[in-house]
């Protein structure tokens, strides 16, 4: 069974600084997606960046890019210029490989970023 | 851009009850799934729906959960009879059929609260 792991709980940044979420995860397939979601405390899950593990070249948007590093099993979540809307609940999430008819994500624990002015 | 939308944001049942959370996924994704968050803990994976039938459950979803997609739009949570410990933030969520790799596109969730 897939696993993600995010050993931070808790992460404060000062606003215009950068910070960087870590996230692990185990898992035997060769190929699978990766993704960061956002939960602001208005609780709806926002998709912040996505990553195809065959891809060697990290992902990036805008503000936001990942540090891949597939035989460490390693996602971090970087945020460059953090901007205090960046507070929220960020998950890691793993998504197995193509199946005709399932994707579904295991998430991990989340890392509450606190953007502080 | 369109939106997963639930119903209700908020749905408060005596222990013992039945209860049916609602969503509308995106008109044109084919794939569905729920969620749960208890409060402080992580996302947990429910179900996942396609072609009018489960394609893959977990462990939490056992005999009292069941889901349905009545008609073209919505696709439902049933809990059958809620226990204390199913109180949690629920969510639902959508991705299209093409490709693979899809992200998944979620509502804002429904707070269910057992009393």
């Amino acid at each position: 069974a897939q696993t993600v792991t995010q050993s931070q709980p808790e992460m404060s940044v000062q606003e215009a600084e950068t910070v960087t979420l870590s996230c692990t995860y185990d898992t035997s397939e060769s190929n699978y997606y990766l993704f960061w979601y956002k939960q602001p405390p208005s609780r709806q899950m926002i998709l912040v960046i996505r990553q195809e593990a065959y891809k060697q070249q990290n992902a990036t948007e805008n503000r936001f890019s990942v540090n891949f590093q597939k035989a460490a099993k390693s996602f971090s979540l970087k945020i460059s210029d953090s901007q205090l809307g960046d507070t929220a609940m960020y998950f890691c999430a793993f998504m197995k490989p193509y199946s005709y008819n399932n994707n579904d994500m295991r998430f991990g624990a989340g890392t509450r970023l606190t953007v502080k002015p | 851009e369109p939106e997963v939308t639930q119903t209700p944001s908020h749905q408060v049942t005596q222990m013992g009850q039945e209860v049916i959370l609602r969503c509308v996924p995106i008109s044109n994704h084919l794939y569905f799934y729920w969620y749960r968050q208890i409060l402080g803990q992580k996302v947990e994976f429910l179900v996942s729906f396609y072609n009018n039938e489960i394609s893959e459950k977990s462990e939490i979803f056992d005999d009292q959960f069941s889901v349905e997609r009545p008609d073209g739009s919505n696709f439902t949570l049933k809990i059958r009879s809620t226990k204390l410990e199913d109180s949690a933030m629920y969510f639902c969520a959508s991705s299209e059929e093409a490709g693979v790799g899809q992200p998944q596109h979620f509502g804002d969730g429904t707070r269910l609260s057992i009393l």
